[in-house]
């Protein structure tokens, strides 16, 4: 069984710029969360998705989106990009209720 | 809401020997906890997860142990070897499930040979 595929798996990208990050769960998994990874901040929820419907939302700005598609893959999207957004942005996916969230690789995002 | 924490940020262990990594919990609500392994370049991996109905849970070569009273959890590994070296994360999840999970931020696990 294939697992949560993340794409693109490294982004350079300047201040100022946008990006869109692309996470294909693991089949018949309908939620979807992503997570951003820092070395200061750890692990940090940013939002999730269930049936094409944001179910719940972390405490990020409102620069940071997504998006969840009818198959339940899933993109997050980041405008105004800022030094600070430079980490690792980690998709997960899961049956929901009391079923363990998978993680795939994650997309390291660096901003100059 | 909810906050995990955990008591050590690094563990050294010699290969063979068991290896005990802890976890605090804030809210009395969670009921859903779960372990994972990070290694260098790559997601966390799903070790084993346990619910608050439970005190203990056993997979292969791990074990959780869950103390509600306290707030405490903890993954013991037997017979820890090199491939185990990498960074553990709990994270501990409130309310049935449907709301998101909170890790704390991780034990550097090394393993010497």
């Amino acid at each position: 069984k294939a697992g949560v595929t993340q794409t693109p798996r490294y982004l350079i990208k300047t201040r100022g710029q946008q990006v869109t990050l692309s996470c294909s769960p693991i089949s018949g998994h309908r939620s979807v969360s992503w997570y951003q990874q820092t070395p200061g901040q750890g692990l940090q929820f940013l939002f999730e998705y269930f049936s094409e419907t944001q179910r719940n939302k972390g405490n990020f700005p409102g620069r940071f989106s997504g998006r969840q598609f009818s198959n339940s893959r899933s993109e997050m999207n980041v405008s105004t990009l800022e030094l600070g957004d430079s980490a690792l942005y980690l998709c997960a996916s899961s049956l929901g209720g009391y079923q363990p969230q998978h993680f795939g690789d994650g997309t390291r995002l660096s901003i100059l | 809401g909810e906050s995990v924490g955990l008591h050590l940020p690094t563990l050294s262990v010699q290969e063979g020997d068991n290896s005990i990594i802890n976890c605090a919990y804030s809210n009395s609500a969670s009921d859903y906890f779960i372990w994972y392994k990070q290694e260098s370049g790559k997601g966390p991996q799903f070790i084993i997860d346990i619910r608050s109905n439970m005190d203990k849970r056993q997979g292969q070569r791990v074990t959780v142990l869950l103390n509600k009273t306290v707030k405490h959890l903890s993954l013991q590994i037997a017979a820890t070897q090199p491939g185990d070296s990498a960074v553990y994360f709990c994270a501990a999840q409130p309310n049935s499930g449907n709301t998101p999970l909170v890790f704390g931020k991780g034990t550097r696990l090394s393993v010497i040979a």
